[in-house]
């Protein structure tokens, strides 16, 4: 399985303000994903980061408030722009193995809290 | 529409077994995925299923019936250490895991 960091691991933010979060593989990936998963919720996928081009985003995300990038096949980051209250909560980067099962794993994530 | 139902809370006893359902409706089926995650950790794979049957996985096992729309994960000698949230998942037609809300597996002495 692949080795996956995040960082920050944690952060207090002040409303308005952006945050960058970064998310390094140890081995090149095909597929790479940005979640939310707000206190006591499910994952939500946020969008799926591809490299060399736009992301695809899901429904009810967009760019300008989330931009990514992924520059390369190991690295990605996701920003969560002018952030207010609602935004609180973790973010999860996960690879896809691309194999049979093509399950996924997960990076550490990262506690965003906005006051 | 793509739907993953598994009861919100379940309370077991250690030593014990607990079974937790998940019940889905997807178009076109690519396999099953338990995850386990602890609180305020991430989540860490634990099983896929992809055929009919018991898939066993020292004391963790999943169960998958296509024909249902039913898989349960079984772990049986129930440790403190296992309490934790249960999340199933579905690869929908691009290969994006649906999440199913997750079950708090409560663990008692």
């Amino acid at each position: 399985s692949a080795v996956i960091s995040q960082k920050p691991s944690r952060d207090i933010c002040q409303r308005g303000t952006s945050l960058t979060i970064q998310c390094q593989v140890d081995s090149q990936v095909t597929m790479m994903f940005w979640y939310r998963q707000q206190p006591g919720q499910s994952l939500t996928l946020i969008a799926t980061a591809n490299q060399g081009s736009e992301a695809t985003y899901e429904s009810g995300f967009v760019i300008d408030k989330f931009p990514i990038s992924r520059p390369n096949l190991t690295f990605s980051t996701l920003t969560v722009s002018n952030m207010s209250p609602e935004d609180s909560s973790i973010y999860l980067c996960s690879v896809g193995t691309g194999g049979d099962h093509n399950e996924q794993f997960f990076g550490p994530g990262t506690r965003l809290t906005v006051l | 529409g793509q739907n993953i139902d598994q009861p919100t809370e379940m309370t077991a006893t250690e030593g014990a077994i607990v079974q937790i359902n998940c019940t889905y409706q997807t178009s076109g089926f690519n396999g099953l995925f338990w995850y386990q995650q602890h609180a305020g950790e991430a989540p860490t794979f634990l099983s896929y299923n992809v055929l009919d049957g018991l898939e066993e996985k020292g004391r963790f096992s999943s169960f998958l019936s296509r024909s249902k729309g039913y898989s349960y994960l079984l772990l049986k000698e129930l440790q403190m250490k296992d309490s934790a949230s249960y999340l199933c998942a579905v690869p929908d037609s691009n290969y994006q895991l649906i999440w199913g809300a997750g079950t708090k597996l409560i663990i008692k002495p």
